[in-house]
């Protein structure tokens, strides 16, 4: 049981490179998560799903599309990399609770360090 | 709108003497309280939540954190801090499925 794992660890672009990073779970979690760690901001929702097929945005969804095609993946894509998105991305996942939305616990993965110059 | 503030950027405690990371928050309805931590170079691991019931919820690693109403606030405490407890500590607030987090706290533990 790997819980949730993401690929690369580490990546540096060019400004208006693309790339997608990609994550996986295999707790058979309902909801899955995107988000950016920058320092002294936390981490900011970019895309979350709630389920195979779905997606929506954020806090931060400018200048990433994600897709979940399957329900162990959700993947996150830069279409034209910006200095502005030099940022640690983690993923999560979660299992929808029964105390409310919003109650369960989200698991992480070990995130990707992006640097774009 | 919600939102969840850790007024303290770092707290340094030495080791053995008990610990307290303040949170405090503001949302709409019930609140759905966590605690992470991350470790350098680490995901976010959780240790902790509030959803309904005893105020004094036990968590992790020895970690307790007290939901007070009518202060709106969520404090990570522990008796006795150990320098392996060093590390970014985040609040956050469960609303419509999201986790909304705080900007996180640095505990430094010195022997």
């Amino acid at each position: 049981n790997a819980g949730v794992t993401q690929t690369p660890k580490f990546r540096v672009l060019k400004t208006g490179q693309s790339m997608t990073l990609l994550c996986a779970q295999d707790m058979n979690h309902e909801y899955m998560y995107w988000y950016r760690q920058d320092p002294g901001m936390g981490l900011r929702l970019i895309h979350y799903s709630v389920g195979e097929g779905t997606t929506a945005k954020g806090e931060v969804p400018d200048g990433y599309n994600v897709s979940r095609l399957k329900k162990q993946n959700f993947l996150l894509g830069l279409e034209s990399a910006a200095p502005s998105q030099t940022s640690v991305y983690f993923c999560a996942s979660s299992l929808p609770g029964t105390s409310g939305w919003g109650a369960d616990t989200q698991y992480f993965g070990p995130g990707t360090r992006l640097t774009v110059l | 709108a919600q939102s969840v503030a850790q007024p303290e950027d770092q707290v340094n405690v030495a080791e053995g003497n008990p610990l307290t990371v303040k949170c405090t928050y503001s949302v709409s309805g019930n609140p759905y309280l966590f605690w992470y931590v991350q470790y350098p170079n680490r995901g976010l691991q959780f240790l902790l939540k509030y959803i309904t019931g005893d105020n004094l919820v036990k968590g992790s690693y020895g970690f307790e954190a007290e939901f007070n109403k009518s202060q709106t606030s969520f404090h990570l405490k522990k008796p006795s801090a150990l320098v392996s407890d060093s590390a970014l500590y985040f609040c956050a607030v469960g609303n419509t499925g999201k986790l909304i987090f705080g900007q996180g706290t640095t505990l430094q533990v010195k022997p």
